[in-house]
C-alpha cells in the first residue's frame, strides 16, 4: 500500500465551476498536512496546510481533513485557468515529506 | 524575504560522472530536505539535515549522499551516475516549528548521457 494515494486524473473542469481532489494516506499517526500546486516545468508551491480535523479556508482553496478515515480534500472554488495545474498531497511523518502522485486539473474557459 | 536557492538550475553529466548539487535555505530555517523527481516516479524523499545532522535517509543508494554545514546551506552529491539518475532534484527549507509548510527551491535539472 502506497503511503499516500490521490484520486486518479486528470480533472478536467469548466471556468467558475468547483475542483474537488482527495487523497488518502496509511499513516494512522501523521500530524501534518500540505497541498502543493506545480506548474509544469516548475517546483512545488505551498497552498495549503492542515493539522487538525475539520475545514481550513484560504481565499478560493479548502482543505479538509479527517483523521479517523485518513482522508484529506482540496477544494477549489470558482476555479480559473490559472488554476490548471498538478496539485500534489503530502503528508510529514519523521522529518520528510511523502507524496501523492498528484492530480492535474485542467481549468476550461 | 530570499527563497529557497539551488544551484546551478541545470547539469548535463556523463555516466559514472559525479555530481554536486547545492542548497541554501530561507534565512534562519535549520532544516534542509532533498527530494527526487521524475515522471515515473514522482516525488520521493533522499534525506533531511538539521543543524548538520541528518535525521532520515530516504530508500535511495550510498552513490546518494549529502551534508549540511554550520551556516545551514546543504550540499548532495551523486557518485558513478547512472542514466537513471536523471531527474528534477528539489531541496526544500522548513522553519522549526513543525507547523510550518517545506518551502521548494527551483530545482536542479539533472541530465545524466
Amino acid at each position: 500500500q502506497k503511503e499516500v494515494e490521490q484520486n486518479s486524473g486528470p480533472l478536467s473542469v469548466p471556468e467558475g465551476a468547483i475542483a474537488s481532489l482527495n487523497c488518502t494516506y496509511s499513516d494512522r499517526g501523521s500530524q501534518s498536512f500540505f497541498w502543493y500546486r506545480q506548474y509544469s516545468g516548475k517546483s512545488p508551491e505551498l497552498i495549503m496546510s492542515i493539522y487538525s480535523n475539520g475545514d481550513k479556508e484560504d481565499g478560493r482553496f479548502t482543505a479538509q481533513l479527517n483523521k479517523a478515515s485518513q482522508y484529506v480534500s482540496l477544494l477549489i472554488r470558482d476555479s480559473q485557468p490559472s488554476d490548471s495545474a498538478t496539485y500534489l498531497c503530502a503528508v510529514a511523518n519523521d522529518y520528510k515529506l511523502s507524496f501523492g502522485a498528484g492530480t492535474t486539473v485542467t481549468v476550461r474557459a | 524575504k530570499a527563497g529557497v536557492t539551488q544551484t546551478p538550475r541545470y547539469l548535463i553529466k556523463t555516466r559514472g560522472q559525479q555530481v554536486t548539487l547545492s542548497c541554501s535555505p530561507i534565512s534562519g530555517h535549520r532544516s534542509v530536505s532533498w527530494y527526487q523527481q521524475t515522471p515515473g516516479q514522482g516525488l520521493q524523499f533522499l534525506f533531511e539535515y538539521f543543524s548538520e545532522t541528518q535525521r532520515n535517509k530516504g530508500n535511495f543508494p550510498g552513490r546518494f549522499s549529502g551534508r549540511q554545514f554550520s551556516n545551514s546551506r546543504s550540499e548532495m552529491n551523486v557518485s558513478t551516475l547512472e542514466l537513471g539518475d536523471s531527474a528534477l532534484y528539489l531541496c526544500a527549507s522548513r522553519g522549526d516549528t513543525s507547523n510550518y509548510g517545506y518551502t521548494f527551491g527551483s530545482g536542479t535539472r539533472l541530465t545524466v548521457v
